[in-house]
């Protein structure tokens, strides 16, 4: 099973919200990441964890917060978001996180803020 | 900085035609080179990984070369198809798994 499973597919919030992303992958990797994805653009890197800690962080504004509760399983916190912060965000996982590992991704989750 | 370009930007070819993909980065502590594949509105598809000790990758009709002296790879697709239509990704891999994409090229073949 080579699949990372993402929720919620479309997501629309007010900029006062607050709302979680979750993204979940069985195929026992220890690395996983946060990308996110504006309309006819490349994927950008956001978060990496590896063994569960936070590895690389892009300086990534605080309004969004990242959290690995387990090894299978990755959240993105959403507060206070503005409206250019509406793109696809990519969540993908690898083996352990070093170079040379393909990465896996999942389908992505649709948000938009109004 | 590191930089990926891509080129050409799109390209669209009748079915059945051979073709390539260009990529180009700057960064020589490149780890590897991977070609991902992405359907519109979807998630990304990883379709071949080169390292940087080597010098290409095959798996069906897709084969990816990989030059770090001159800084490019290059994606060749043979004997095109309608279903391979969708936008072509290539991304350097650093350390830590850190990934840098291309801007991506989007494919249209045509029946």
């Amino acid at each position: 099973d080579t699949e990372v499973t993402q929720t919620p597919k479309h997501l629309v919030m007010g900029m006062t919200n607050k709302k979680s992303l979750k993204c979940e992958q069985h195929m026992g990797h220890r690395a996983m990441y946060w990308y996110k994805q504006k309309a006819k653009k490349p994927p950008e890197l956001m978060f990496v964890y590896s063994y569960e800690k936070l590895s690389i962080n892009e300086s990534v504004p605080s309004r969004f917060s990242p959290e690995c509760p387990n090894s299978s399983l990755l959240n993105l916190h959403l507060h206070a978001l503005q409206p250019e912060d509406s793109a696809l965000y990519l969540c993908a996982s690898s083996q352990v996180g070093t170079s040379g590992e393909t990465q896996y991704f999942g389908p992505g989750t649709r948000l938009l803020v109004l | 900085k590191q930089e990926v370009t891509q080129i050409p930007a799109a390209l669209s070819v009748p079915e059945g035609e051979n073709l390539v993909l260009n990529c180009s980065f700057t960064d020589s502590a490149i780890y590897n080179l991977q070609w991902f594949r992405q359907d519109p509105g979807k998630g990304l598809t990883s379709l071949l990984l080169i390292q940087s000790s080597q010098r290409e990758q095959t798996s069906g009709r897709l084969n990816a070369s990989l030059d770090k002296s001159s800084g490019r790879s290059t994606l060749y697709i043979a004997a095109s198809q309608p279903g391979d239509s969708a936008t072509y990704l290539c991304a350097m891999g650093t350390s830590y798994g850190k990934l840098t994409f291309g801007q991506g090229t989007i494919l249209t073949v045509h029946p």
